[in-house]
């Protein structure tokens, strides 16, 4: 199984600034067949379920804010909140789906 | 709109059994895989299984394998998980998800269900 290992465990950012996550997978989730990386990113905010940010590492989801991105390739990958608005607050996951899917253990984010 | 709405959740005792549903709406159910996904109390999200949608192809986590059995009813917009043999760290939020790309067990998931919770507990 692959391991996915995110940084930092939590995070606090102002209002209005940059937040990135990082997601490091032990071996690449690129295909080359395609030249596709099998990464997702989730959002979880409390009580509620997780909601899919980003695909294909960097593809993001309809109706999603242009200020989340994903990039990266390989083995490494980031998640980036341009402008952390106060709705972001949550825990955010990346997956792969490369082979049998595993998540990362997650990043709280916070409002500083 | 997609709705996924699990139920069959409680408390059960070690070793015991339980049946887990999703009703499905919204979407064409039997072209999409369907998984379970779950998470322990304050802990990060676990794959357990996956059905593929029209061949009924599954795959396992080895925490479940084995004790577990995934199925769907696809004239019913339904999925299931059949849980036997129990174990105190079953005990999570079980999450149906619409899988959108799935390449044979491992798929991202565009839709998840509210969740439903199973406590296995003496």
């Amino acid at each position: 199984d692959i391991v996915m290992t995110q940084s930092p465990d939590s995070l606090a950012v102002s209002l209005g600034e940059r937040a990135t996550i990082n997601c490091k997978s032990r071996q690449s989730v690129l295909y080359s067949s395609n030249n596709k990386n099998y990464l997702a990113w989730y959002q979880q905010k409390p009580g509620q379920p997780p909601k899919l940010l980003i695909y294909w590492a960097s593809t993001r989801e309809s109706g999603v804010p242009d200020r989340f991105s994903g990039s990266g390739s390989g083995t490494d990958f980031t998640l980036t909140i341009s402008s952390l608005q106060a709705e972001d607050v949550a825990v955010y996951y990346c997956q792969q789906y490369y082979s049998t899917p595993s998540f990362g253990q997650g990043t709280r984010l916070e409002i500083k | 709109e997609v709705q996924l709405l699990e139920s069959g959740g409680g408390l059960v005792q070690p070793g015991g059994s339980l049946r887990l549903s999703c009703a499905a709406s919204g979407f064409t159910f039997s072209s999409y895989a369907m998984s379970w996904v779950r998470q322990a109390p304050g802990k990060g999200l676990e794959w357990v299984s996956v059905i593929s949608g029209s061949d009924g192809n599954t795959y396992y986590a080895d925490s479940v394998k084995g004790r577990f059995t995934i199925s769907r009813d696809n004239s019913k917009n339904t999925l299931h998980l059949q849980m036997n043999s129990l174990r105190g760290e079953d005990t999570a939020i079980y999450y149906c998800a619409k899988d959108r790309h799935c390449t044979s067990n491992s798929c991202f998931y565009d839709y998840w269900g509210q969740g439903t919770l199973v406590t296995v507990s003496s």
